[in-house]
């Protein structure tokens, strides 16, 4: 069974650092892009880059660009997101998904972690 | 544009059948997935590649587009089908995924 399961909530203050983690399980990990995906309060959803931990290939939105480090770790297969100096403004859930292609090259998630919610004082 | 533009909320009767829009310029190009989103839960694909079902996910949801518009009928709305449902798509530039605002859907 595919698992997406994400580490628990964190409450930090404004301009401390933060790595919160996303542990696949259940299929071939190093081989599927993961995505980061931000749904602040109330709001929809917003994707904020994307890696491929086989060779930490990774892309950002480039809202996110410089504000967030994403990488991986094959050999615990587990992705991770990373904030030098959280602002309030990081108060949101985060999800990471596992993203696939079709057959005509668009994408798709198949399957999503529960969230973590991280709230910045 | 990388933005997908849907209606805030729609109202279906029990058993009755609704449609939800999805608009933007990369569903021209790159096929519409919906996810199906309940308050304080992780987001749920009910559709992905235009019109394709998860294992798990009733036949009474489907997926249409053509051009820049996509959308996702319910037939037969259900109490549980009441949830917020997000489109979403690779961008145009190629990159990214793009979601839309979300859609409130209430089964009276």
């Amino acid at each position: 069974e595919v698992q997406l399961v994400q580490s628990g909530a964190e409450v930090k203050k404004s301009g401390e650092s933060l790595r919160i983690s996303c542990k696949g399980s259940g299929y071939d990990f190093p081989n599927y892009w993961i995505a980061w995906v931000r749904q602040m309060p109330g709001k929809s959803l917003e994707w904020m880059g994307t890696i491929f931990p086989g060779d930490s290939d990774t892309r950002y939105n480039p809202s996110f660009q410089g504000q967030v480090t994403i990488s991986a770790d094959k050999s615990s297969s587990t992705v991770f997101l990373q904030w030098s100096s959280l602002r309030a403004s990081d108060t949101a859930v985060y999800f990471c998904a596992r993203r696939r292609n079709t057959a005509t090259n668009s994408y798709y998630v198949d399957y999503w972690g529960q969230g973590t919610l991280v709230t910045v004082s | 544009s990388s933005e997908l533009t849907q209606d805030p909320a729609v109202s279906v009767a029990l058993g009755q059948t609704v449609t939800i829009t999805c608009r933007g310029d990369s569903l021209a190009r790159y096929s519409a997935n919906w996810c199906q989103q309940k308050l304080g839960q992780a987001p749920v694909p009910v559709i992905f590649g235009k019109n394709n079902r998860p294992s798990g996910i009733p036949d009474r949801f489907s997926g249409s587009g053509s051009g820049a518009t996509a959308s996702l009928t319910v037939t037969g709305a259900q109490a549980e089908d009441e949830a917020v449902y997000y489109c979403y798509s690779r961008d145009s530039s190629g990159n990214h995924l793009v979601f839309g605002g979300g859609t409130k859907l209430t089964v009276l």
